[in-house]
């Protein structure tokens, strides 16, 4: 198994450019989720999902989109980039106990 | 979810013991007790749960107190590879998997 797989590693915007970040588990995990981790910081949740077609916002969701179309993909879109959204963002997976993540995207926002 | 208080920083030699500590004083009876590190830049990885006996795996110990108010994870014989970031969490297990609250951690430094 590949595990929980992220795309882009690194990505460079300008502001107000849109993008998505991929993520994708193998595992056929029901749960999903997104958090971001900024310099110094703890991971923050931003958005989750139980199962293919539904989703919910975490402790950060304004500014990202989220679907859920598949059990094994989980994008995270930005709609405008803003440079408060430069940081680290981590997909998890799990059932049960334990959570899976990925080895993390890493985005500037200029 | 509870809250937990760890110290920000430990060192430890290679070879030895390493105990982390962690209160979380306002844990409730449903509520287990998650370790996670997190080794420079990667993502977190699952070290260990428990609720109230202590546990053991292959990559570590888990000690609760009685009165659960706090525990103390054990690595037994510290590597440099254990050098991490090291975040306990509190976690009502019938609650969403997602929502794990991350605090700052305790950053351990393992040295030769």
């Amino acid at each position: 198994n590949a595990g929980v797989t992220q795309t882009p590693k690194f990505q460079v915007l300008k502001t107000g450019q849109s993008m998505t970040l991929q993520c994708a588990q193998d595992m056929n995990h029901e749960y999903m989720s997104w958090y971001r981790q900024d310099p110094g910081m703890g991971l923050r949740l931003i958005h989750y999902s139980v199962g293919a077609g539904i989703t919910d916002q975490g402790e950060v969701p304004n500014g990202y989109n989220v679907s859920r179309s598949t059990t094994e993909d989980f994008p995270l879109r930005l709609l405008s980039a803003a440079p408060s959204q430069t940081s680290v963002y981590f997909c998890a997976s799990s059932f049960g106990t334990e959570q899976f993540f990925g080895p993390g995207t890493r985005l500037t926002v200029l | 979810d509870a809250k937990t208080t760890q110290p920000t920083s430990m060192d430890c030699a290679e070879g030895r013991a390493a105990n982390l500590p962690c209160n979380h004083s306002t844990i409730s009876g449903n509520e287990y007790v998650y370790w996670y590190r997190q080794i420079h830049s990667q993502g977190p990885q699952y070290i260990i749960h428990g609720l109230k006996n202590n546990e053991t795996n292959e990559m570590a110990s888990l000690i609760i107190t009685e009165d659960r108010k706090s525990s103390t994870l054990i690595l037994p014989h510290a590597t440099l590879r254990d050098t991490a970031v090291y975040y306990c969490i509190v976690l009502n297990y019938g609650g969403s998997q997602g929502n794990l609250i991350f605090g700052k951690g305790t950053k351990l430094s393992v040295k030769p």
